[in-house]
Formats: structure tokens, C-alpha cells, sequence
């Protein structure tokens, strides 16, 4: 446990309307990511955090940005959703493993339903 | 690049049933591999890992060994039990990725009937 949490867990919204997602750390770790799971496409990354104010975006990123104005949390919003951004999000946070590799460390996932 | 290539599913056995979950993968540089599992309505956690070539991982009656003349990480029980039900994932990192980033798997889907 990396001590993450999600903010909400569950959310319902229509179409059209902005959406943030908080994801919050407790062990100051650098680096933080943002995925989507839908079925039949596994995770996919949406954006990633290397440190305060600097971000990157990952293989899906349109109609998505985010935001790490300190190390502990990172948002990911969706400046306008669409039913096809209905998905689980999932954040993560990798730490140093040995020989140079990095673990992965999940949240418990937000549930979010664009009507 | 990177990536990472697992047997399509979804598995399904009966309760003490032996398990097998195939993962290959290429990588530029020197892995570490891992098997994440998934719970229902969970995220994803680290089941267990291998660092070098040769090394075997285990956890939870769960094994895998990293063989590099195959490439490959497959994921195996002796015996399976109705609370292995879950997803399962493949993934790898190494020292070259960008910012701490693994490759991962499509998932294996694992039900275990009684």
C-alpha cells in the first residue's frame, strides 16, 4: 500500500460538462500516472507526472489534461466529457525497485459514467 | 520498444486445478518483470516480481521464472482456489524507461468455479 486514494470513487455526469479527478499520495513519490481500463483494451495511459509542474502525455490523451501542483496530488480533468470517456481511471505511482526498475502502485480506481 | 504480449483469455478451472498464464515480451534493455493481480472492483496490486535472468518469483503459492533464452514470464498454481478469481497482468520496467513508466499486458481474465 503507497497510501493512494481517488477522489470521488464513483461519478456521473453528462455530456459536455468538465470533470476533475484527484488522485492523492501520502509518500512523496515523483512520479505519478493516470490510466484508463475499459474492456478489451486493458490499461492505457492517459498522462504521466515527473515531478511538480511537469507532465507528459501518455497514448490517450485527447480531450484529457492534468495538472501536479504538488507532489502529493495530481488531477486529471476532462475539459469537456464524452460518452466515450466513460471508463474506470486508475492512478498510479511508481517506486524505485531494485536493479533500476520501478514497481507500480495503484489507487482503488473512479468509477465515471458519461450520459 | 518496449512491450508485452500474454495469453488471451478468459481462463477458466475448477477449484485445484493447475494454472498456467503464458507472458512474452521484448525489451530494449534489462527488465524486471512482474505478474500484477486485479481483485474485482480493486486496482491493480504487485503479485510478485523478478529482477535477472533466472530469478523466480512467489507469492501467495504463485510462481514465475524470468527466462531470457525465451523471453518469456509465464505465471503458474499448483492449485488453484475460488479467491484466485481475478485479472491478471504482465509488465515490465527497466532502468531505461522514462519516468518510472512499465509496459503492461492486456490482462488475463481468471475464473475459478468450485
Amino acid at each position: 500500500d503507497a497510501g493512494i486514494t481517488q477522489s470521488p470513487r464513483h461519478k456521473v455526469t453528462e455530456t459536455g460538462t468538465p470533470v476533475t479527478l484527484r488522485c492523492h499520495q501520502t509518500e512523496n513519490h515523483r512520479y505519478m500516472y493516470w490510466y484508463r481500463q475499459d474492456p478489451g483494451h486493458g490499461l492505457r495511459l492517459i498522462h504521466y507526472s515527473y515531478g511538480v509542474k511537469d507532465t507528459d502525455k501518455g497514448e490517450v490523451s485527447d480531450g484529457y489534461s492534468v495538472s501536479r501542483s504538488k507532489t502529493e496530488d495530481f488531477l486529471l480533468t476532462l475539459e469537456s466529457a464524452t460518452s466515450s470517456q466513460t471508463s474506470v481511471y486508475f492512478c498510479a505511482i511508481s517506486r524505485p525497485g531494485t536493479s533500476g526498475s520501478y514497481e507500480q502502485f495503484f489507487g482503488p480506481g473512479t468509477r465515471l459514467t458519461v450520459l | 520498444g518496449n512491450s508485452v504480449t500474454q495469453m488471451e483469455g478468459p481462463v477458466t478451472l475448477s477449484e485445484e486445478a493447475f494454472l498456467t498464464i503464458n507472458c512474452t515480451y521484448t525489451a530494449t534493455g534489462y527488465p524486471s518483470l512482474f505478474w500484477y493481480v486485479q481483485y474485482p472492483g480493486e486496482g491493480l496490486q504487485l503479485l510478485l516480481k523478478a529482477t535477472k535472468a533466472d530469478d523466480k518469483g512467489s507469492n501467495k503459492g504463485f510462481e514465475a521464472t524470468y527466462r531470457k533464452e525465451t523471453t518469456s514470464f509465464h505465471l503458474e498454481k499448483g492449485s488453484v482456489q475460488v479467491s484466485d478469481s481475478a485479472v491478471y497482468f504482465c509488465a515490465l520496467s527497466d532502468q531505461n524507461t522514462n519516468a518510472g513508466k512499465s509496459t503492461f499486458g492486456d490482462g488475463t481474465t481468471l475464473t475459478v468455479k468450485p
